[in-house]
């Protein structure tokens, strides 16, 4: 039933050591986002892609890049990650876009050491 | 783009109906107004989404009044396991940012 998967649920890195999140969908939808949430705050729109079109909100991060292989596939790679990058990362899908429901993976929890 | 102000937290007894009105001032002819409930360490799951009046689905009511600027979601007869964060997003026609405002912390009393 799972539609939205995201592994690992919890990861753990040191800090400046290169790390990969991943998210999967079952959906084949077109869009797939994500979303950086910090503890008691509110998701906030890292990038997405609509298709194969990367799209990266203008107060990202340079050190924060995606990757989408195919469909199914979103990659989230963090290269240098320092201690406020700790947060949950959540990998949400769309049909075609803003105005459609989002569906979202329960998040990855990363923890920088 | 939009922006949209709740109250941050709301508590109510179980039973109850509970409103969390959004107050979004600045929305423009083709928003949509969308609401989203996330429990903790859980990624946010829609709840219902509307442009205008009333919509209703079997979890939740979102009453719009004619002027758009504010939107209430009313969530029926709560229970101990509706209380979650509920974010109220205002999404433009073709926006290339979608906005989470600081949500409603709703808690639920026995």
């Amino acid at each position: 039933d799972a539609m939205v998967i995201q592994n690992p649920r919890y990861q753990v890195t040191q800090f400046g050591k290169p790390v990969t999140l991943s998210c999967s969908q079952t959906l084949n939808h077109n869009v797939m986002y994500w979303y950086q949430q910090k503890s008691s705050q509110a998701p906030k729109l890292l990038f997405h892609y609509y298709d194969k079109d990367f799209n990266n909100e203008a107060d990202t991060p340079d050190n924060f890049q995606s990757r989408r292989p195919n469909t199914s596939f979103c990659f989230l790679d963090i290269r240098s990650p320092g201690l406020g990058d700790a947060a949950m990362y959540l990998c949400a899908t769309s049909h075609s876009g803003y105005q459609e429901t989002q569906y979202f993976g329960p998040g990855t929890r990363l923890l920088v050491l | 783009l939009a922006k949209t102000t709740q109250p941050i937290s709301m508590d109510s007894y179980e039973g109850q109906e509970v409103n969390i009105t959004c107050s979004h001032n600045n929305i423009a002819t083709n928003d949509y107004i969308t609401w989203y409930q996330q429990f903790p360490s859980q990624g946010p799951r829609f709840i219902i989404q509307g442009y205008k009046t009333k919509v209703t689905n079997e979890v939740a009511s979102l009453f719009i009044p004619a002027d758009r600027k504010s939107s209430t979601l009313s969530l029926p007869r709560v229970s101990l396991s509706d209380t979650a964060v509920y974010y109220c997003l205002v999404v433009p026609t073709g926006a290339n940012n979608l906005f989470f405002g600081t949500g409603t912390r709703l808690t639920v009393i026995p």
